[in-house]
């Protein structure tokens, strides 16, 4: 079955600085989503990809849709301490479920 | 700001009980999902809907799970006989088009 392997699987980090997690799958996926998941809430949509190759800002977010949609990264500049949470890739193929990774659990050092 | 409602937002039953979980998806949408999110773990599928009728379901959701849309407005998932295992976060979701966007849950507890 698809299955998206997200890593790393938790980053400890200073306040202020950038954060990069990625996404692979061995599927192809037609649009790739990111979510942030904060403890007893639901995933809420940071930034959805729809292209190969777009890159797409949300404030201090960036995401990119590899070339092989395939793969996908996140950049967070400028960590702040309401960043923490758990960030998820999912691929989604057109009007289909969404199949999500295992998270990035990010913590922020005072 | 449109969004997806779930209630209640915690439920506690008793191993055997069947519980009705309920979500009013954002009234523009067409494709309706629920998911759900054992402790510490990933966001699993679980069913999607549209067309009133149940489009793709996961090998979790088995006889004991069903789904309606009882009316024009609400989306429930049912659970007949509940077990332990079925105790997690509960997620319904819907969509338009790609971006698809989730309720805040309800926490089911089996003991």
């Amino acid at each position: 079955g698809q299955q998206l392997n997200q890593s790393p699987q938790s980053m400890f980090i200073q306040e202020g600085e950038d954060v990069s997690m990625n996404c692979t799958s061995s599927s192809i996926f037609n649009t790739w989503l990111w979510y942030k998941q904060d403890p007893g809430e639901g995933p809420v949509l940071l930034i959805a990809l729809y292209k190969a190759g777009e890159l797409t800002s949300n404030g201090r977010l960036t995401a990119q849709f590899g070339i092989t949609r395939k793969d996908s990264f996140l950049n967070i500049s400028a960590s702040i301490p309401s960043d923490v949470g758990i960030y998820f890739c999912a691929g989604q193929l057109w009007d289909d479920k969404i199949i999500f990774g295992k998270g990035t659990r990010l913590h922020i050092l005072p | 700001e449109p969004e997806v409602t779930q209630t209640p937002s915690h439920q506690v039953t008793q191993m055997g009980q069947e519980v009705i979980l309920r979500c009013v998806p954002i009234s523009n949408h067409l494709y309706f999902y629920w998911y759900r999110q054992i402790l510490g773990q990933k966001v699993e599928f679980l069913v999607s809907f549209y067309n009133n009728e149940i489009s793709e379901k996961s090998e979790i959701f088995d006889d004991q799970f069903s789904v309606e849309r009882p009316d024009g407005s609400n989306f429930t998932l049912k659970i007949r006989s509940t077990k332990l295992e079925d105790s997690a976060m509960y997620f319904c979701a819907s969509n338009v088009a790609a971006e698809q966007y989730f309720g805040p849950g309800t926490r089911l507890t089996v003991t």
